[in-house]
């Protein structure tokens, strides 16, 4: 069963400033099938990334995805006041079927 | 538009059962797997269950496997989940997702469904 892990667990940050989310599995994942989530308090989860770096419908550029084998990266260039929420990585493999990342949380600083 | 409306949640008490009810809108229903995912109070994602576009293959994590039984009526739009033999530990928001075709990421959420286990 593959762990996701991510760091760090809370990112305190100003708007404006540019985010670095990490996302690391305990083995190696497929590109393909690494997805990136954005959820706001009370709010469904939201597609940002997926295949690690293809951005969903109507995300903005400012968000990024990148990495490959065990190490994957969300960037937020620039942060907008709405991107402050917690953000979740995810693999789809064999068994389970899908696995998330506990999170992290982007917070104002 | 695209869209997931889960119903069914409410309060049980331990031991008891509870079906949810997803009906889905605005895309060709029976093309595509669905997935439940759960989110117990404050905590993050859990991953349920799965099924095929076809209703033909189910899967579970192993939390709820013998307990919980995924299905889909292609005819009516609409995904379930019966969940018996209720924990305390299965309280959380339950959400519905569509997966994507090949690469089974999540693309489409439900609003979520409450469910509540205590005496």
């Amino acid at each position: 069963e593959i762990v996701l892990t991510q760091s760090p667990g809370t990112l305190s940050l100003s708007p404006g400033e540019r985010a670095t989310l990490s996302c690391r599995a305990s083995q190696s994942v497929s590109s393909s099938y690494l997805a990136w989530y954005q959820q706001k308090p009370g709010q469904a989860p939201r597609l940002l990334i997926y295949g690690a770096s293809s951005r969903a419908t109507g995300i903005p550029d400012r968000f990024s995805g990148s990495g490959s084998g065990t190490d994957f990266t969300l960037t937020i260039s620039r942060l907008e006041p709405e991107d402050f929420a917690v953000y979740y990585c995810q693999q789809y493999g064999s068994s389970p079927r899908h696995t998330f990342g506990p999170g992290t949380k982007v917070d104002i600083k | 538009e695209v869209q997931l409306l889960e119903s069914g949640g409410g309060l049980v008490q331990p031991g008891g059962s509870l079906r949810l009810s997803c009906a889905a809108s605005g895309f060709t229903f029976s093309s595509y797997a669905m997935s439940w995912v759960r989110q117990a109070p404050g905590k993050g994602l859990e991953w349920v269950s799965a099924i095929s576009g076809s209703g033909g293959s189910t899967y579970y994590a192993d939390s709820v496997k013998g307990r919980f039984t995924i299905s889909r009526d292609n005819s009516k739009n609409t995904l379930y989940l019966q969940m018996n033999s209720l924990r305390a530990e299965d309280t959380a928001v339950y959400y519905c997702a569509k997966e994507g075709k090949q690469l089974h990421y999540m693309d489409v959420w439900g609003k979520g469904t409450t469910v509540t286990v205590s005496s």
